[in-house]
């Protein structure tokens, strides 16, 4: 089946640096994606989504870029920050069989290092 | 604070044991999500519910079943546990009454199957 994949699975950046983090996603039908970020024992958080629609949307020290052409979707982060050490993860709407709610298809996670 | 709880955080359980991992959410959403996440797999979805009273299927739901008899409440049942369950389970929901709504999740229930 199609789902949605990371380019690199560990990004290691000093502090104050720039961040970019990328996915690939091959549902062509997909038409809404989001970003979240975990830490070590706790759940996914929102970061930052986009519909298909959008090809930037700007957040808090956050951008999320979608690419439909060659179906590429990036988040940065601004100035990064030792708090924004994480894994995160980058996620595609599809639609489950049986209609209605809308399950999320997940990447498999990049792992964001600080390094001081 | 507004959110999702997840109960138990973590649970150490012998095979073939019956076990019901409780999930609460106080958003007043409408939808609610159980995924399974494991080292290398990202996290897949079990089951899901659009509204109280109706379920459905998700990416990987055999062995595990659901109920939501009210809005607040999605408790996933696995009612004879196997060692390839092991994993950790979270439990989302989001106001899909709304488009464009994204999930929100709990921190998880750690559950290791011996």
């Amino acid at each position: 089946g199609e789902s949605v994949g990371l380019h690199l699975p560990t990004l290691s950046v000093q502090e104050g640096d720039n961040s970019i983090i990328n996915c690939a996603y091959s549902n062509s039908a997909s038409d809404y994606f989001i970003w979240y970020k975990q830490e070590s024992g706790k759940g996914p958080q929102f970061i930052i989504d986009i519909r298909s629609n959008m090809d930037k949307r700007q957040g808090q020290r956050v951008t999320v870029l979608l690419n439909k052409t060659v179906k590429h979707l990036s988040l940065q982060i601004a100035a990064t920050q030792p708090g924004d050490s994480a894994v995160y993860f980058c996620a595609e709407n599809v639609m489950y069989s049986g209609g209605g709610a809308d399950g999320l298809t997940f990447g498999k996670g990049t792992h964001l290092i600080i390094q001081p | 604070i507004a959110g999702i709880t997840q109960a138990p955080t973590s649970q150490i359980l012998a095979a073939g044991r019956r076990m019901t991992l409780r999930c609460t959410q106080d958003m007043r959403h409408n939808a609610m999500y159980w995924y399974r996440q494991d080292l290398g797999l990202g996290l897949r979805l079990i089951h899901y519910s659009n509204t109280a009273g109706t379920t459905g299927k998700g990416e990987v739901p055999d062995g595990y079943s659901v109920s939501r008899a009210n809005t607040d409440d999605f408790p996933l049942t696995l009612a004879s546990a196997v060692p390839s369950q092991t994993s950790v389970y979270f439990c989302a929901s989001s106001d899909s009454g709304r488009m464009w709504q994204p999930q929100h999740f709990g921190d998880g229930t750690r559950l290791s199957i011996l």
